[in-house]
């Protein structure tokens, strides 16, 4: 079964700009969540989806947004970049994100912002 | 805000030893909690999770779980020189689906 896939995994963006990650689910998983983490602040819960509907949010600020397809693939967006933007972000799935399920993470997407 | 305490360390076992992670949680109603290891570079890799008070093991791993306290741990016994990275404890919300994890801890295992 083929793991957790981001594209792309590594990226460098100059602030004002705006990028898309991408990232793919275990075959069947249909919860997918995004977690930016940084030194300073560690793993940080930005938003989950679940068929296709956002099903919790973090405390980002709203240039940060995603979304899930009918397919479970799901996207990240985050507008108008900040030097504080630069992270890992990392993209998990689960069957169904309750209960005892744990999560499955991607290898991540690295982001740089100049 | 729910938080997830953890001792950022670094802690340094000597291999053969048995190395203790601890974690306390905010979020008093929390059923589900897991531990992740993540290696310098990596993404993190569940290892254990666990959900009912007392003690689960898998291989050298124990979880063990207190809720009237608020307090879950990591056992690993004796450890290898390959167990040094950083161990996050994360928390599942009672009123949301969302995990939510600790700063983590780093384990150096000293040959």
């Amino acid at each position: 079964k083929a793991g957790v896939t981001q594209t792309p995994r590594y990226l460098i963006k100059t602030r004002g700009q705006q990028v898309t990650l991408s990232c793919s689910p275990i075959s069947g998983h249909r919860s997918v969540s995004w977690y930016q983490q940084t030194p300073g602040q560690g793993l940080q819960f930005l938003f989950e989806y679940f068929s296709e509907t956002q099903r919790n949010k973090g405390n980002f600020p709203g240039r940060f947004s995603g979304r899930q397809f009918s397919n479970s693939r799901s996207e990240m967006n985050v507008s108008t970049l900040e030097l504080g933007d630069s992270a890992l972000y990392l993209c998990a799935s689960s069957e169904t994100g309750i209960g005892h399920y744990g999560y499955t993470f991607g290898s991540g997407t690295r982001l740089t912002v100049v | 805000q729910k938080e997830v305490e953890q001792n950022s360390g670094p802690l340094s076992v000597p291999e053969g030893a048995i190395a203790s992670l601890n974690c306390t949680y905010s979020d008093r109603g929390s059923q589900s909690f897991f531990w992740y290891r993540q290696y310098s570079g990596k993404s993190p890799e569940l290892i254990m999770s666990i959900y009912s008070n007392g003690d689960k093991e898998d291989g050298r791993f124990t979880a063990q779980l207190n809720k009237a306290s608020q307090y879950v741990s990591l056992l690993i016994r004796d450890s290898q020189p390959s167990d040094s990275a950083t161990y996050l404890c994360a928390v599942r919300e009672s009123s949301a689906s969302k995990i939510i994890f600790g700063s983590g801890t780093r384990l150096s295992i000293r040959p």
